[in-house]
């Protein structure tokens, strides 16, 4: 069946970049997203890439999408402790959302 | 304001005693969605409906029942907890067509002892 992939924790130094990557199989998903849970709160979605885009930036956001590898990523630019969640990717494939596992993000100090 | 609600945001409760999680949104989308939240596993679809009076399972229905009389309103049913079902429900509102965003809303913290 259709699956999300990701690392599962990233710990960076604040102001340094954090990079989040994906795999996912289902090569129909129109859209992929990332979504952004802070702690003891609901999803909120971040950014999100339809599949005929290579790349979307957005502020301190970047998205990178490779299509052919299945590969979606999410750079943070400047992270600061604000950043530290747990992100989300997901695709939307045969009527639905398929969510990977999450990445904790640790910004430290 | 736009925003989808859950009650009760906690709940401990013991096993075989039914029990109901609301959910309501007020952006007047078509497409709901029951999601359960558990570690190293994201975030895992229980049950959807795509509109009054349609829904169907998600991946993991066992256990639970929803049902959609209104638009507005998605309750998730547990006839007969069970320890396995301690966990972190999400609920969705799909603004449909386009990009398809999901609005989530705060989350119940369920516990079932």
């Amino acid at each position: 069946g259709e699956d999300v992939e990701q690392s599962l924790f990233l710990s960076v130094r604040e102001g340094d970049s954090s990079v989040i990557n994906c795999t996912y199989t289902d090569s129909s998903s129109t859209y992929l997203y990332w979504y952004k849970q802070e702690p003891g709160a609901g999803l909120q979605l971040l950014t999100y890439i339809f599949s005929n885009m290579d790349m979307k930036q957005d502020q301190r956001l970047t998205v990178l999408l490779n299509k052919k590898d299945k590969h979606l990523s999410l750079r943070i630019a400047d992270t600061q402790t604000g950043d530290s969640a747990i992100y989300f990717c997901a695709a939307r494939g045969a009527g639905k959302l398929i969510f990977g596992q999450g990445t904790t993000l640790q910004v430290k100090p | 304001e736009a925003q989808v609600t859950q009650n009760p945001r906690y709940l401990i409760t013991v096993t075989g005693k039914k029990l109901t999680v609301t959910c309501s949104q007020n952006m007047n989308h078509e497409y709901m969605s029951w999601y359960r939240q558990d570690p190293g596993l994201g975030l895992r679809q229980i049950y959807y409906s795509m509109n009054v009076e349609v829904t169907d399972k998600g991946d993991v229905p066992e256990g639970y029942k929803v049902s959609r009389k209104e638009k507005r309103n998605f309750p998730l049913i547990l006839e007969s907890p069970s320890p396995n079902q301690t966990s972190l429900y999400f609920c969705a509102s799909i603004k449909a067509g386009g990009t398809d965003t999901q609005y989530f809303g705060p989350g119940t913290r369920l516990t079932v002892l």
